[in-house]
């Protein structure tokens, strides 16, 4: 199994573009999370999926956030417009029923000019 | 009282040494606590987990000591070595509606193991 995969690794963008960071879970999960962190955060869920179906969305930081799991092998966070202060690694994570360990992706490093 | 307390935010030891990580929780209905190492540029890899039905598990020279009444559970790596430098995260789920295996995460220690 190749893992949780996500793309870009990096991303830079200026402030104002749209940014959207892909996620692909490990076959079979049905869980997904995406996480961010930062240094003075740390790791903090923003939304997690169940069966493809988003069930708590209370950590998005705003309306600029946005996610989607249109397929049990696919997930999107878009961030539209960035800012600065949305410079972070995000993190996709997978986990299956029963199983409360989480896989995560290696991550992508976003950096907002 | 969802949140998870860790401590210390940094630790160096030398090599052989035994480094303790510590967390503390409110919400007595966590039931699942991680341990995630990570190392620089890669995502947070699960360690070792235990339940609250008992109060030690060891998985090689990683063991996590569990204290349900004072709802604290730490870390202690044994035989340190220098590959072990990484940043170590707690953290915390509880079954339930709409909190189904969500993890909530300490803010992370990272140690240096010195040669």
């Amino acid at each position: 199994d190749a893992g949780v995969i996500q793309s870009p690794r990096h991303e830079v963008t200026e402030m104002g573009q749209e940014v959207t960071l892909r996620c692909k879970p490990i076959s079979g999960h049905d869980y997904l999370f995406w996480y961010r962190q930062t240094m003075m955060r740390g790791l903090e869920l923003l939304i997690y999926f169940n069966n493809n179906v988003p069930i708590d969305d209370s950590g998005m930081p705003e309306d600029r956030f946005s996610a989607k799991m249109p397929n049990a092998s696919f997930s999107t966070l878009k961030i539209q417009p960035s800012e600065p202060r949305d410079s972070a690694v995000y993190f996709c994570a997978s986990r299956t029923t029963g199983n409360y360990g989480y896989t995560f992706g290696s991550g992508t490093r976003l950096t907002v000019v | 009282q969802q949140q998870v307390k860790q401590s210390p935010q940094s630790l160096i030891v030398q090599k052989g040494g035994i480094p303790i990580i510590n967390c503390a929780y409110e919400n007595t209905a966590f039931d699942y606590f991680p341990w995630y190492q990570q190392f620089p540029g890669k995502g947070p890899a699960l360690l070792i987990a235990i339940r609250p039905d008992v109060s030690e598990k060891k998985e090689g020279r990683f063991t996590i000591s569990f204290n349900k009444s004072a709802k604290q559970f730490s870390l202690h790596i044994m035989d340190s070595q220098p590959g072990d430098s990484a940043t170590y995260f707690c953290a915390a789920s509880m079954k339930g509606s709409g909190n189904t295996g969500k993890l909530i995460f300490g803010q992370g220690t990272t140690l240096q193991v010195k040669p």
